[in-house]
């Protein structure tokens, strides 16, 4: 598997409050991506980055927030839980973002509760 | 919305038999990657199609993309239990510059002994 950790791994929060989730990596990768799986929607880009300081929005983004100041850590932040934004939360690496001859390595993944 | 579509959403299927999952989109896409995520699990990369027509295979599975670029296929053969988890096709998608990783809605696949 490839060096991708996410923490925390099961979250329960309250309504209103700040999270922040964290993806680290070891790869080395350009490319880092947040995700959310929910039933029904399959896998929802959230934000990526393209480089240290360098991101961009998903399909998804309103309520969400990331920083990436190192090439290793990519961080998710929800500034405000709400309970739709409970999910299983995804982050994925890769070399070359979507070009042929690369593929998307994911983390194990963090399920998130907001009641 | 996504851009990346996936039929069927669900497919029960007894040991043994086919399966197949169909992905489509509104655009024509460079490439196409195919994932699987067993149940409790996170997606793990499969196969990707680059060329016109391009047909791979892996043991029991298939992949197809299709002539014009904008569909694919994923064909399992004699189903086991082991094939159990959701099929995910992906594409890219450009933004600026950039390109990002589109997924489609999934295929969730049980088998039943």
């Amino acid at each position: 598997d490839a060096g991708i950790t996410q923490s925390p791994r099961h979250k329960v929060t309250e309504t209103g409050t700040p999270v922040t989730l964290r993806c680290h990596q070891t790869e080395n990768h350009r490319y880092m991506y947040w995700y959310r799986q929910d039933p029904g929607h399959g896998l929802r880009l959230i934000h990526y980055s393209y480089g240290v300081k360098d991101t961009d929005k998903g399909e998804v983004s309103d309520g969400y927030s990331v920083s990436r100041s190192k090439t290793e850590d990519f961080l998710l932040t929800l500034e405000s839980a709400t309970s739709s934004q409970t999910s299983v939360y995804f982050c994925a690496i890769s070399p070359q973002g979507a070009r042929v001859n690369t593929e998307a390595f994911f983390g194990q993944g963090t399920r998130l509760t907001v009641v | 919305g996504q851009q990346v579509m996936q039929i069927p959403q669900y497919q029960h299927v007894q040991e043994g038999e086919d399966f197949t999952t169909y992905c489509n989109s509104s655009t024509t896409l460079s490439n196409i990657q195919w994932y699987k995520q067993r149940p409790g699990g996170h997606p793990v990369f499969l196969i990707q199609l680059v060329k016109s027509g391009e047909v791979k295979k892996q043991k029991r599975l298939t992949f197809q993309f299709g002539e014009a670029k904008k569909n694919s296929s994923l064909h399992i053969t004699a189903t086991q239990t082991t094939d159990v988890g959701t099929y995910f096709c992906a594409g890219p998608r450009r933004s600026g510059g950039y390109q990002k990783v589109t997924f489609g809605t999934g295929t969730k696949l049980q088998v039943i002994p």
